[in-house]
C-alpha cells in the first residue's frame, strides 16, 4: 500500500522559517511533490523531487531523502500571504505511476 | 496561455441524480486527471486520462465514470449520487513528458 505523513497543522511567525515534514511508504517511489492551496482555491505546483538532496527555489526549497522515506519543504522570510495548506504528494510506478496526496498540513502565519 | 478551466463552478444535485462535469485543460496539455477534495478525506485520485485513453484509476465506485475528448477536454460522471459525493471536485492537466499537475478551480458539488 502507500502512506503519506505530515502534520495536520502549523504555526508560525511573520518573518521567519519553517519546516513542514512529509513522511512516505510506498513501494514503487518515482518522485515526490508539494503543493500549495489557499483556502477556496486551487492546489498550485511548488516543487518536484525524483532525487535525494536540496531543490531550492527562491524562498522555498524542498529535501529529498528516499532511504528514509522522508521529505521536507522550508519555507524563509515567511510572509502572511503564506497561510495556506501544503500538499505532499508521491507517484509511485508499481501503480502506473498515480500520484497519491497527503491530506496536508494548514500553516498558520502569525503577524 | 489560459489555465485549466472547469465548469460549472457550483453545483447543487439531490441524491439519486446524476451529474457531468467538464475540464478544459491548458492548451497542449495532453494528460487530464481527476480528484476529489473533503475535508477528511483531503485530495483523492479518480482517473486519469491520456490522448482518449483512460490511463489510471482511483479507487472509487463504478458509478464515478470519465472520458476525454480528441481535443483533450474531459469530462466526468457522477450517477445516482449519494450525500457523501458532496466535496470540490478538481481537474489537472499536465505537460507531454513533465509530471508537475495545473489544477483548474475545482466544481463544488454539493448534494442534497
Amino acid at each position: 500500500g502507500q502512506n503519506i505523513d505530515q502534520p495536520t497543522e502549523m504555526t508560525a511567525t511573520e518573518g521567519a522559517i519553517v519546516q513542514i515534514n512529509c513522511t512516505y511508504q510506498t513501494s514503487g517511489f518515482n518522485g515526490l511533490f508539494w503543493y500549495q492551496q489557499h483556502a477556496g482555491e486551487a492546489p498550485t505546483f511548488l516543487s518536484y523531487n525524483v532525487l535525494d538532496g536540496l531543490e531550492e527555489k527562491g524562498r522555498f526549497s524542498s529535501f529529498l531523502s528516499r532511504s528514509k522515506g522522508y521529505s521536507y519543504l522550508l519555507l524563509k522570510e515567511l510572509q502572511m500571504k503564506d497561510s495556506a495548506s501544503y500538499l505532499c504528494a508521491v507517484r509511485d510506478r508499481n501503480r502506473d505511476d498515480k500520484i497519491i496526496f497527503g491530506k496536508g498540513t494548514r500553516l498558520h502565519i502569525l503577524p | 496561455k489560459a489555465g485549466v478551466t472547469q465548469t460549472p463552478r457550483y453545483l447543487i444535485k439531490t441524491r439519486g441524480q446524476q451529474v457531468t462535469l467538464s475540464c478544459s485543460p491548458i492548451s497542449g496539455h495532453r494528460s487530464v486527471s481527476w480528484y476529489q477534495q473533503t475535508p477528511g478525506q483531503g485530495l483523492q485520485f479518480l482517473f486519469e486520462y491520456f490522448s482518449e485513453t483512460q490511463r489510471n484509476k482511483g479507487n472509487f465506485p463504478g458509478r464515478f465514470s470519465g472520458r476525454q475528448f480528441s481535443n483533450s477536454r474531459s469530462e466526468m460522471n457522477v450517477s445516482t449520487l449519494e450525500l457523501g459525493d458532496s466535496a470540490l471536485y478538481l481537474c489537472a492537466s499536465s505537460p507531454e513528458g513533465r509530471f508537475e499537475q495545473y489544477f483548474g478551480p475545482g466544481t463544488r458539488l454539493t448534494v442534497t
